[in-house]
């Protein structure tokens, strides 16, 4: 597509229930980011995709976030158990390469509410 | 954590006059990149320089890196209400590998 589709835009969690994100980068994008973006703050790098491979998932804040990328295109943000310190907004990036040189792509992000 | 730190932290200006951030990190950087964000939006990529480079223009944007003082400036001229946003410098740096490292970001409101 033209850019980086999220989805839900928003979503609402009650105390304890799981969710998913989702991500859609930009078609033939090999890197793809996801970032926590807290209010009134700069983004939070959280995990790295390069093709399928995960190669970098050192900002996860807990073993209750996990994320996917199966088939090298499309990847899910899971977190499990959501606490109301994860409420934020969930931002995903795509880059042609397997470097910044191009800069990033961002969605428009997942605002993320846990009640 | 964070690696930049970008200063002042809210900027309030005229239509028309012009706009200076600053940005500081702390480790060898390959490259240093600005982004606006536009309230309840995604980041959307403004320019980069590259660590070799002093200077760089696009449009109405300057941006200087100083690599021997770790600190980088972005500059708008001619400022339009359009330009209200958070502005965030972020750096690809050789510690961190790919990802970007971004700052906390400068809130910039132009007044019409």
């Amino acid at each position: 597509g033209a850019g980086v589709s999220q989805s839900p835009r928003y979503k609402v969690a009650k105390r304890g229930q799981d969710v998913a994100l989702r991500c859609d980068p930009i078609s033939g994008h090999v890197s793809l980011f996801w970032y926590q973006q807290a209010l009134g703050q700069g983004p939070e790098f959280l995990t790295y995709f390069q093709n399928e491979a995960q190669l970098d998932k050192s900002g996860l804040p807990s073993d209750r976030f996990f994320a996917e990328r199966p088939e090298g295109s499309v990847s899910t943000l899971k977190i499990q158990r959501t606490q109301q310190e994860d409420s934020a907004v969930y931002l995903c990036a795509s880059s042609v390469g397997s470097g910044s040189h191009n800069g990033y792509t961002f969605g428009s992000g997942t605002r993320l509410t846990v009640v | 954590s964070q690696q930049g730190e970008e200063d002042p932290q809210a900027l309030s200006i005229q239509e028309g006059e012009n706009a200076t951030m600053n940005c500081s990190y702390k480790t060898s950087i390959n490259n240093l990149q600005w982004y606006r964000q536009n309230s309840g939006r995604g980041l959307v990529h403004l320019i980069l320089i590259r660590s070799n480079e002093r200077e760089k223009h696009s449009g109405r944007l300057r941006v200087t890196l100083d690599t021997s003082k770790k600190s980088s400036s972005l500059l708008i001229t001619a400022s339009r209400a359009a330009d209200t946003a958070s502005y965030f410098c972020a750096t690809d740096d050789m510690e961190y590998g790919n990802k970007l490292v971004f700052g906390a970001g400068t809130i910039l409101r132009v007044k019409s």
